[in-house]
């Protein structure tokens, strides 16, 4: 199984800033298959980027996927409060996994 | 783009199996993939297993082999997942979510990303 793993744990910024989270797997990812989510207390995860760099319907451009391999990227520039949120890289390219999130908070 | 309505919560005693069910609408239900995510308290999804229907095809992360069991139902646009031999480790949401399939040259399918989720099921496993 294909371990993912995101840092850092917890990311605290201000409302303007750029956060970078990082999800590195622990061998490379079939065609690049690796999504992002966020999720709020008490939701399901939403969908935010998949096959590494597109944007699923909804997501506005200030949040930007990279990477490829075992590094993979999200990008949030602008932070606004209603950023904060978990954040979980997923790879489908080996059955399927998690990262264990990276909790992001803006204010 | 879909929606997917899951069944109530559910309370079972450990040793015991529960059955989820999870209805689409909307969409064509044959040409996705769906796939089963859990959640326990506190801590990260995790991918149980899922069910591509045009292929006929169930496929199960390699922790819950011989545990589980998922199953689509066309006639009624309904996917449910047996999970068996429960303990208390096995109290978490469940999550019905949606993806687009694809199959590698060597047969083996992909669940890609879920652009749809269900309101998911809480299951507590307690005597």
């Amino acid at each position: 199984e294909i371990v993912l793993t995101q840092s850092p744990g917890t990311l605290s910024l201000s409302p303007g800033e750029r956060a970078t989270l990082s999800c590195r797997a622990s061998q490379s990812i079939y065609s690049n298959y690796l999504a992002w989510y966020q999720q709020k207390p008490g939701q399901a995860p939403r969908l935010l980027i998949y096959d590494s760099i597109a944007r699923a319907t909804g997501t506005p451009d200030r949040i930007s996927g990279s990477g490829s391999g075992t590094d993979f990227t999200l990008t949030i520039s602008s932070l606004e409060p209603e950023d904060s949120a978990v954040y979980y890289c997923q790879q489908y390219g080996s059955s399927s996994s998690f990262g264990q999130g990276t909790r992001l908070d803006v204010k | 783009q879909g929606q997917l309505v899951q069944s109530a919560a559910e309370l079972k005693k450990p040793g015991s199996s529960v059955k989820v069910s999870c209805k689409a609408s909307g969409g064509s239900f044959r040409t996705t993939a769906l796939s089963w995510v859990r959640q326990a308290p506190g801590q990260g999804p995790e991918w149980v297993g899922g069910v591509i229907p045009m292929f006929d095809m169930s496929n199960y992360a390699q922790k819950f082999q011989g545990r589980v069991t998922i199953t689509a139902d066309d006639s009624t646009r309904t996917v449910f997942m047996e999970l068996r031999s429960l303990t208390s480790e096995d109290t978490a949401v469940y999550y019905c979510a949606r993806g687009s399939p694809s199959i590698a040259p060597t047969g083996s399918p992909y669940y890609k990303a879920l652009d749809v989720w269900g309101q998911g099921t809480t299951v507590i496993v307690s005597s």
